[in-house]
């Protein structure tokens, strides 16, 4: 089984529709991350979580939120969809102990298309 | 701010060596990670590096000057599986503590 397993795989839906995109993690980790991917532009980070209630917006946040349910589930939500956030967006956990060199552990990705 | 460059594309010869640079410039920097991520797939964790030098891991080393805010990725004895996207991510502690910073991805093609 995946470590960092993220539902579902592949989306499509329509302009205006509110979509979740979970994530849920067995390594223990208390950090969680949700990235988008577009073409070109890299990871961007919209929204992370330190720790239950800690919620952070990311450098993309605008149109998005999130909720942390429990250290292992972070899920994300699109409000009202817009095509231009059609893009493959990943979740990623890290762990605060270890030190500075612990790296983050992304799911395999979910890829929604919006029409 | 925070800026990180890497080549967009790279090709190189199946057996070959291939180095992937990554120039930033951060105001905390804490640390240097490089992913490789193949197409469609999750990125996954390759090195780490802090402090200045090379660390060795199998085919693959990584080496950082923070002097000059630069690192790159050595790939040696190359195969076609090496063909991916390798992510430069840079962790700067003016940025939050335990946020990555990420490059836009070197795409590295490996031919026969």
């Amino acid at each position: 089984d995946a470590d960092v397993t993220q539902t579902p795989r592949n989306r499509i839906t329509k302009t205006g529709k509110r979509i979740m995109l979970e994530c849920s993690q067995t390594k223990g980790h208390d950090r969680m991350y949700w990235y988008r991917q577009d073409p070109g532009l890299g990871l961007q980070l919209i929204y992370y979580s330190f720790d239950v209630k800690d919620i952070n917006k990311g450098e993309i946040s605008d149109g998005y939120s999130v909720s942390r349910q429990a250290q292992a589930k972070f899920s994300l939500s699109l409000e009202s969809a817009i095509p231009n956030q059609t893009a493959l967006y990943f979740c990623a956990t890290s762990d605060s102990g270890g030190g500075s060199n612990q790296p983050q552990h992304f799911g395999d990705g979910t890829r929604l298309s919006i029409l | 701010g925070q800026n990180i460059d890497q080549p967009t594309e790279m090709t190189a010869t199946e057996g070959a060596i291939v180095q992937i640079n990554c120039t930033y410039q951060t105001s905390g920097f804490n640390g240097l990670f490089w992913y490789q991520q193949h197409a469609g797939e999750a990125p996954t964790f390759l090195s780490y590096n802090v402090l200045d030098g090379l660390e060795e891991k199998g085919r693959f080393s990584s080496f950082l000057s923070r002097s000059k805010g630069y690192s790159y990725l050595l790939l040696k004895e190359l195969q076609m599986k090496d063909s991916a996207s390798y992510l430069c991510a840079v962790r700067d502690l003016r940025a939050g503590t335990g946020k990555l910073i990420f490059g836009q991805g070197t795409t590295l093609q490996v031919k026969p």
